[in-house]
């Protein structure tokens, strides 16, 4: 079964400096691989997703993420975290034949040091 | 465009007693989802609706827990008796269209906070 491991349940970071977070994903297959961000009492938002293509996938809000195969991760970058960046963010992964049915991490909470 | 509604925002019950949350999806929106999502976890996956019919409901509860989609446009969830372990942030998401071996965005309801006690 597909499964997404986040690397880090908290990370804190500084305003302007680098945002990594981390997703390893179990699958013999190339999957779909996604990153959603939750805001405090919302819902879960799209940030991007991998296919198929180029794998360095930019999102909104200036993050981007890159498919790795080799080293099966998706992590996610910002090159200058910004003090609205402090949400949940979660990696997901779907089959390419059941593509609907998407696969949560447990999330990273990400805090902004001013 | 208006985007996925859920009502109540909050539901605050006592175990054994049951209760319902409603989801509106975006308008013209084929599928719908429930999400389960409990403290510290990712969401999971209840039951996904391709109009009015179910597609998986692999890990719903049965015994417990019913939802229903009756005219392909809202849909409700029911929990009924609720347990302890049943409270948990209960999400609402809406995607386009289901085509074999495509990835639709889903978007995202506010969540229902159901509490137990």
């Amino acid at each position: 079964a597909q499964s997404v491991t986040q690397l880090g349940s908290h990370v804190s970071v500084s305003e302007g400096a680098l945002v990594l977070l981390r997703c390893n994903y179990s699958s013999s297959v190339p999957p779909y691989l996604f990153w959603y961000v939750q805001y405090p009492n919302q819902g879960l938002q799209l940030l991007l997703k991998y296919t198929t293509g180029a794998t360095l996938v930019k999102g909104i809000n200036g993050f981007e993420a890159e498919f790795k195969k080799s080293e099966t991760s998706f992590h996610l970058t910002k090159p200058s975290a910004h003090m609205s960046d402090a949400a949940e963010y979660f990696c997901a992964v779907s089959d390419v034949g059941s593509a609907s049915k998407i696969i949560f991490g447990s999330g990273t909470r990400l805090s902004i040091r001013p | 465009e208006a985007g996925v509604a859920q009502s109540p925002r909050y539901k605050i019950i006592e175990k054994r007693q049951s209760v319902a949350f409603w989801c509106n999806p975006i308008s013209g929106h084929a599928t719908l989802y429930w999400y389960q999502q409990i403290l510290g976890q990712g969401p999971k996956l209840l039951i996904q609706f391709q109009n009015n019919g179910v597609v998986d409901d692999s890990q719903l509860p049965k015994d417990r827990f019913s939802a229903e989609r009756l005219k392909g446009v809202d849909s409700t969830l029911k929990i009924q008796p609720a347990k302890l372990e049943d409270s948990a942030v209960y999400l609402c998401a809406s995607s386009l269209a289901l085509a074999s071996g495509r990835t639709d965005t889903q978007y995202f309801g506010p969540g229902t906070r159901l509490t137990v006690l």
